[in-house]
C-alpha cells in the first residue's frame, strides 16, 4: 500500500519569507515516482516537478526547489523570497512504477500576506 | 502532452438527482482516471476506466453509484447518480501518459443541494 504524508496542514508566512513544505512517503515499491502539484483557488491542479526514484539530486527552478532523500523518504519543497500568489493548496502525491493512479497526500495549505 | 477538457465546469443539483461529467482529451490515451476532492480535502480515486473495459473501482466507489462510460480512446463520462450534499465535490479527470506523465482536467464543481 502507498501513503503519502504532508504532517503542515496550514502554513501562514510573510512575503519574501522562504517556506518549506514537508511530504513524507510510504511504499514497498522500489521504483516510484513523486509528484508536486499546486492548486489555487481557482481549482486547477498546476504540475509543478515529477522526481523519480532512482534520481536523488535536488532541483532548483527559479524560486522553488526540492529536496529527495530516499533515507528519510522525505520529497520536501521549498519556496524561496515567497509571493503572494503563491497562495495555494500544494499536493505531494506518490506513483509507484507498476501503478497508473496517484496516491496524494492531504495537501498543505499556504498562506502569504503581503 | 495532454490537454484535458471538462464539460460541466460546475453544477448546482438537487438531491435524488444524477449528473454526467464529461472528459475529453485532445489524444489518445489509454487509461483516464475520475478522482474526487470533498471540500478541504484530498484527491481520492474513484476508478480507472480503460477503453473497452469495465472500469475498476476503488475501495468505497461502487459502479451503481458512479457509472462510468469509455467509448473510445479520447473520451470519458462519470455519473454521479441519486446525488446527496456529501457528493459535493471537486471531480477531475485525469490521464496518463507514458510510464510516469499525469495530466488533470480542470475539475467540474459539484454543489448539491
Amino acid at each position: 500500500a502507498q501513503k503519502v504524508t504532508q504532517a503542515q496542514t496550514e502554513i501562514s508566512v510573510v512575503e519574501k519569507e522562504d517556506v518549506t513544505l514537508d511530504c513524507v512517503y510510504e511504499t514497498r515499491d522500489t521504483t516510484y515516482y513523486l509528484f508536486w502539484y499546486k492548486q489555487p483557488p481557482s481549482g486547477e491542479l498546476v504540475f509543478l516537478i515529477r522526481r523519480n526514484s532512482f534520481d536523488e539530486q535536488n532541483e532548483i527552478s527559479g524560486r522553488y526547489s526540492w529536496n529527495f532523500q530516499k533515507s528519510t523518504s522525505s520529497f520536501n519543497f521549498t519556496i524561496t523570497a515567497s509571493q503572494v500568489v503563491d497562495s495555494a493548496v500544494y499536493f505531494c502525491a506518490l506513483k509507484p512504477t507498476g501503478r497508473r493512479a496517484l496516491t496524494f497526500g492531504s495537501g498543505t495549505r499556504l498562506q502569504v500576506q503581503p | 502532452s495532454a490537454v484535458i477538457s471538462q464539460k460541466p465546469s460546475r453544477d448546482i443539483c438537487q438531491r435524488g438527482t444524477s449528473l454526467t461529467i464529461q472528459c475529453q482529451v485532445d489524444s489518445q490515451v489509454t487509461m483516464m482516471f475520475w478522482y474526487r476532492q470533498q471540500p478541504g480535502q484530498s484527491l481520492t480515486l474513484i476508478a480507472t476506466a480503460n477503453q473497452g473495459s469495465e472500469a475498476t473501482y476503488e475501495s468505497g466507489f461502487v459502479i451503481d453509484k458512479f457509472p462510468i462510460s469509455r467509448p473510445n480512446l479520447t473520451f470519458s463520462t462519470l455519473t454521479v447518480s441519486n446525488m446527496s450534499p456529501e457528493d459535493s465535490s471537486i471531480y477531475l479527470c485525469s490521464v496518463a501518459s507514458g510510464n510516469y506523465e499525469q495530466y488533470f482536467g480542470p475539475g467540474t464543481r459539484l454543489t448539491v443541494t
